[in-house]
């Protein structure tokens, strides 16, 4: 089960800081942890994934904004998008791609709403 | 814009059957595995086929999809007004080396 946490309200220019909580499974296991999010009235947008390593994969839509980090110790991953625009405005998902076979979410978090206003 | 492209709605009568068509290239559905998911508001999303066709545990048979070249088709038989939510379909791309997905299908059981 995945939980996300965050601010529901971020300031323009400021640094949007999510969390998100594993529960059921070890964060350390050879899985990618990820991060989704829908802008409303938009699709789903993969921002990018972690492995417990620490190796990353990035949207390079986002280029330098992004960075995620493991916190193996609290079995949780969390996102940091700095320099936000109303266009970050989002729900925003975790999920898991389970190790082995092909690329997909699951679970998923129920999602953590982000407004950008001043 | 999304890089699958579905239809933004879908509906059909309780009982019926109703497909849900995802559109992409050779970069992502062309080449590797789609997934689909079902969305209703407020709630985790769900995976509800992994491998182009397979279901995971607890998935009814009711759903069920395919895939040919760069498309792939989500079908759900016997519709329940409970199958009312989004469905997306995801693939990985290997050419932007980011998972992408379908702008969602709402589904309407009329």
């Amino acid at each position: 089960q995945l939980q996300e946490s965050g601010p529901g309200l971020v300031r323009p220019s400021g640094t949007l800081s999510l969390t998100c909580a594993v529960s059921g499974d070890s964060i350390n296991n050879n899985e990618w942890w990820t991060w989704v999010r829908q802008a409303p009235g938009k699709g789903l947008e993969w921002l990018g994934e972690i492995f417990p390593s620490g190796n990353t994969n990035y949207n390079p839509s986002l280029k330098s904004r992004i960075t995620m980090s493991v916190d193996k110790s609290k079995n949780q991953f969390s996102l940091t998008l700095t320099s936000v625009t109303a266009a970050d405005t989002a729900l925003y998902h975790c999920g898991r791609v389970p190790a082995g076979g092909s690329w997909r979410l699951d679970p998923w978090g129920q999602g953590t709403l982000v407004t950008v206003s001043s | 814009q999304s890089v699958l492209t579905q239809p933004p709605s879908v509906s059909a009568a309780p009982g019926q059957r109703v497909t849900i068509s995802c559109s992409g290239s050779g970069s992502n559905i062309g080449s590797t595995y789609v997934s689909w998911y079902q969305h209703f508001p407020g709630a985790a999303p769900k995976l509800l086929i992994y491998d182009n066709n397979k279901r995971p545990s607890g998935i009814p048979d009711r759903f069920s999809a395919s895939k040919s070249g760069p498309s792939a088709t989500l079908g759900i038989t016997g519709l329940q007004t409970g199958d009312e939510a989004h469905y997306y379909c995801g693939a990985w791309d290997n050419s932007l080396n980011i998972g992408v997905f379908g702008g969602g299908t709402k589904l309407t059981v009329l």
